[in-house]
């Protein structure tokens, strides 16, 4: 089984609607991060969490909101969506004492 | 300007090619620099990884690091059509206060094909 997990894969929503994409890791790892991926512009940061009480903004965060659950599970929610959202989500997970982040396999989203 | 400028590419060259992946930086407080490789639909994996300025080997890949330029690269010898792919480089500062790695910059990342 996949060490990084996001769900959906692939969502298609409306402009102004809300929505939530889930990563989960089994890793163990304390830090996780949301990145989003556009072409040409690489892998943004948009929020971080080094344990489940730290949250934080990362370059690109106006428009997203965030929630750590758990350990293991970190939520990304676009509160109103936009056309320009619409991009590769990456969800990752690393330790504390590693330079390595584990990517899980992306949700591609699209805002009409 | 980005912290971290990549070369776009895109890059298509012969199987057997010599492959030359390119970044520039400006911020002087990265400290580590590593590459990652994205096969299409799915996400980013640690390729390579250094933290000092000069050239660390892989096989087949090898990293150059020159801090005094700013500058890094990745080199692919004998390149197959299995590396097709698209190649992040990324850089991390130290967290100055204990033993933890900052958080990843990354580059615009280069969409390499190698053709049969």
């Amino acid at each position: 089984d996949a060490d990084v997990t996001q769900t959906p894969r692939n969502r298609i929503t409306k402009t102004g609607k809300r929505i939530m994409l889930e990563c989960s890791q089994t890793k163990g790892h304390d830090r996780m991060y949301w990145y989003r991926q556009d072409p040409g512009l690489g892998l943004r940061l948009i929020y971080y969490s080094f344990d489940v009480k730290d949250i934080n903004k990362g370059e690109i965060s106006d428009g997203y909101s965030v929630s750590r659950q758990a350990q293991a599970k970190f939520s990304l929610s676009l509160e109103s969506a936009i056309p320009n959202q619409t991009a590769l989500y990456f969800c990752a997970t690393s330790d504390p004492d590693s330079y390595e982040q584990y990517f899980g396999p992306g949700t591609r989203l699209t805002v009409t | 300007q980005k912290e971290v400028e990549q070369d776009p590419g895109p890059l298509s060259v012969p199987e057997g090619a010599i492959v030359s992946l390119n970044c520039t930086y400006s911020n002087s407080a990265f400290q580590y620099f590593m590459w990652y490789r994205q096969y299409s639909r799915k996400g980013p994996e640690l390729l390579m990884y250094t933290y000092s300025s000069g050239n660390k080997e892989d096989g087949r890949f090898t990293a150059q690091v020159d801090k005094s330029s700013k500058y890094i690269s990745l080199f692919i010898r004998d390149s197959q059509p299995s590396d097709s792919a698209t190649y992040l480089c990324a850089m991390s500062e130290y967290n100055a206060g204990g033993t933890s790695y900052g958080k990843l910059t990354f580059g615009q990342g280069t969409i390499l094909t190698v053709h049969p």
